[in-house]
Parts: structure tokens; sequence; C-alpha cells
């Protein structure tokens, strides 16, 4: 079953403009990661948050992870219209040899 | 270092078929992890393996499906007697070990007609 659920599943935004998408789960869990794919390709890692950690900055990505409310926020800043793809955040649980589990992903449209 | 490498990138079969996707992963890597997507959506979880073990099969339908990560070579993603719903985009990725990043491959387009 999906562990990690994005909200919202699509977003649109005029380039310029800030997008704040989240990712709620289940379980305890090790890390939290954030991945992005365009149209057709492959996922590419974007930035991990350990447990304990509560923010990660990386360009103009910043990550937040509440794991009280087992909840993550990805937000992009200043946006590009290039920045328009489908992002997933993915879970490594804390339970021993798991893999990491997606989520169903938020759909990004930066209009130029 | 080249990436995860997947090949093919397309593959056609028609119904009753057999499918085989490869995964080479990065090098120095000995974690494999499966998934596919279907349009429009996420990726769901199939299979885990290290060199020679399969870790984690429980996304793996039971029927037709096999994979394995020999000691030498890609590791192997089997579907026999393809059906139009294994049409799909399945993705492979590696890491060191189980919990760093995982780096996907540009996965494999398979249409079954």
């Amino acid at each position: 079953s999906q562990q990690g659920e994005e909200d919202p599943q699509a977003l649109s935004i005029q380039e310029g403009e800030n997008a704040t998408m989240n990712c709620s789960y289940k379980t305890s869990i090790n890390n939290l990661q954030w991945y992005r794919q365009n149209s057709g390709r492959g996922l590419v890692h974007l930035i991990l948050i350990r447990s304990n950690e509560r923010e990660k900055h990386s360009g103009r990505l910043r990550v937040t992870l509440d794991t009280s409310k087992k909840s993550s926020s990805l937000l992009i800043t200043a946006s590009r219209a290039a920045d328009t793809a489908s992002y997933f955040c993915a879970t490594d649980e804390d339970s021993g040899n798991t893999p990491l589990v997606f989520g169903k992903g938020t759909r990004l449209s930066v209009i130029a | 270092n080249a990436g995860v490498m997947q090949n093919p990138r397309h593959l056609v079969r028609r119904r009753g078929q057999e499918a085989r996707l490869r995964c080479s992963p990065m090098k120095g890597h000995s974690h494999v992890y499966w998934y596919r997507q279907l349009p429009e959506e996420g990726l769901k979880f199939m299979v885990y393996l290290q060199k020679e073990n399969i870790i984690d099969e429980s996304g793996m339908p039971k029927e037709r499906f096999s994979a394995e990560f020999p000691k030498e070579g890609p590791s192997i993603l089997r579907i026999q007697q393809v059906v139009r719903g294994d049409s799909a985009a399945y993705f492979c990725a590696s890491s060191p070990r189980q919990g760093l990043i995982a780096f996907f491959g540009q996965g494999t387009r398979l249409t079954v007609v």
C-alpha cells in the first residue's frame, strides 16, 4: 500500500510564484526523500531529510519534516517554467529492510 | 560513473509473449529496486533485491512475474505471458545500501498489443 500521499494532486502557478507541496505518511521513518519526474522520464532525487531533522534547504528548495504529524512539505521558491514536473515523496520506513514507498505525486505546472 | 542503465527503453510485446527488462545498477551499488508506474500514477513497489537474494517481493504479482539479480550481470525483471494490463513503465533504482538515496534509471516502457 502507498505510504506517502502528496497533496495537492495537481498545482498550477505563474512563473515567479512559490509552489508548496505536502506529503503525509503513516509509519515511523528513517528518512523522507523528494523526487522529481519530468514527463516520460525517470525520477531524479531532489533532497533527503532524516527523521531527526526539521528543515533542509537546497538551492530554491526547502523541505520541512514534522514527525509528530507524519508530514513533510516541499517548497519551491521563485518557480520557473522548467520546474514543471511531477513531484513525489518517498519514505524509508523504520522497520528493517524495506524499500522506498512512493506517493502518487503532485503534478506541478508553472506557466510562463 | 554511469547512472542506472535500463534497457530496452521501449519494448512492444504481443499478448502471451515474454518480456525481459534489464537493469544495470550504478557501480558499487548492490541494492536494486523495481517499480511499476501506470500513466498519471505514482510508482508502485514491486521487488527489492540484493546480489543473488530477493529481500522483499511483496509488491510483485504471484504469477507470471519474476526477478533476479545474479552475482554477475544486470538485474532482470521477467514477465511471462504478458497481458494488456502489464503495459506500464517499469523503473529500476539502485543504492549502495538500504536507507540511502536511490538512483533511478530512465525506465522501460512496455506496451502489450
